[in-house]
């Protein structure tokens, strides 16, 4: 029974290039969300997607990231252009669909995948 | 708004000690959810436990146990007879459902450091 599947584990570009980072949900979740840590900071929410459709990415950058997670294969997080502050971990999380207001399982995470822009 | 403070930035003990870790929470949603999770030094997040709001009933999981007291909006963990393999940054987190969806807010974690 897989986890939360995320890769590459390590990812380096230059500046100026572009980084995709990939994340498979555990198996029979629908949703999927990523975040973002900062060196020395906790995790702060970037987008939450289920298939086909983006829920909340209220805490995507406005330029340069994009996230998608369509409805075949992993969800796809894509920074274009990247900068020397774009440098972070990035996890992926999935879970069952939400039903009635209620969540109906812990947020599972993937093992992160480590950017570093050089 | 949903916040979560670890106020507690590094700690560091001598195998065997108890240590708590400290969570305070402020959130307007009557039904919410908390977590802890344990990042070790190889970087990935390992989830520990999720309360939900409508259950105070203190838990104990081996040498892990957490206090939840919605009246101080704390959600404290303690570690008895601490060992070095517990060394890592502990996250607490938040999930709101009515105002905030399906985002989790973490704190900022606590660096614990057992010593041997």
């Amino acid at each position: 029974n897989a986890g939360v599947m995320q890769n590459p584990r390590h990812l380096v570009r230059r500046r100026g290039q572009e980084a995709r980072l990939r994340c498979s949900p555990m198996k029979g979740h629908s949703h999927v969300y990523w975040y973002r840590q900062l060196p020395e900071e906790g995790l702060k929410f970037m987008v939450y997607l289920q298939k086909e459709n983006i829920i909340d990415e209220s805490g995507m950058p406005k330029e340069r990231f994009s996230a998608e997670f369509p409805k075949e294969g992993p969800s796809i997080l894509r920074i274009q252009q990247v900068v020397r502050g774009d440098s972070a971990a990035y996890f992926c999380a999935s879970s069952r669909a939400v039903t009635g207001g209620t969540y109906n399982s812990p947020l599972h995470f993937g093992n992160g995948t480590r950017l570093t822009v050089t | 708004a949903q916040k979560v403070t670890q106020a507690q930035t590094e700690i560091s003990v001598v195998e065997k000690e108890d240590v708590t870790l400290d969570c305070v929470y402020e959130t307007r949603d009557t039904t919410y959810y908390l977590f802890w999770y344990k990042q070790p030094p190889s970087g990935e997040l390992v989830f520990l436990i999720r309360r939900n709001s409508f259950d105070e009933q203190n838990e104990i999981s081996g040498r892990y146990s957490w206090n939840f007291q919605k009246s101080t909006s704390s959600f404290n963990f303690t570690i008895t007879a601490s060992q070095v393999v517990d060394s890592a940054v502990y996250f607490c987190a938040l999930l709101g459902g009515e105002t905030s969806g399906s985002r989790l807010t973490f704190g900022e974690g606590t660096q614990l450091t057992v010593n041997p």
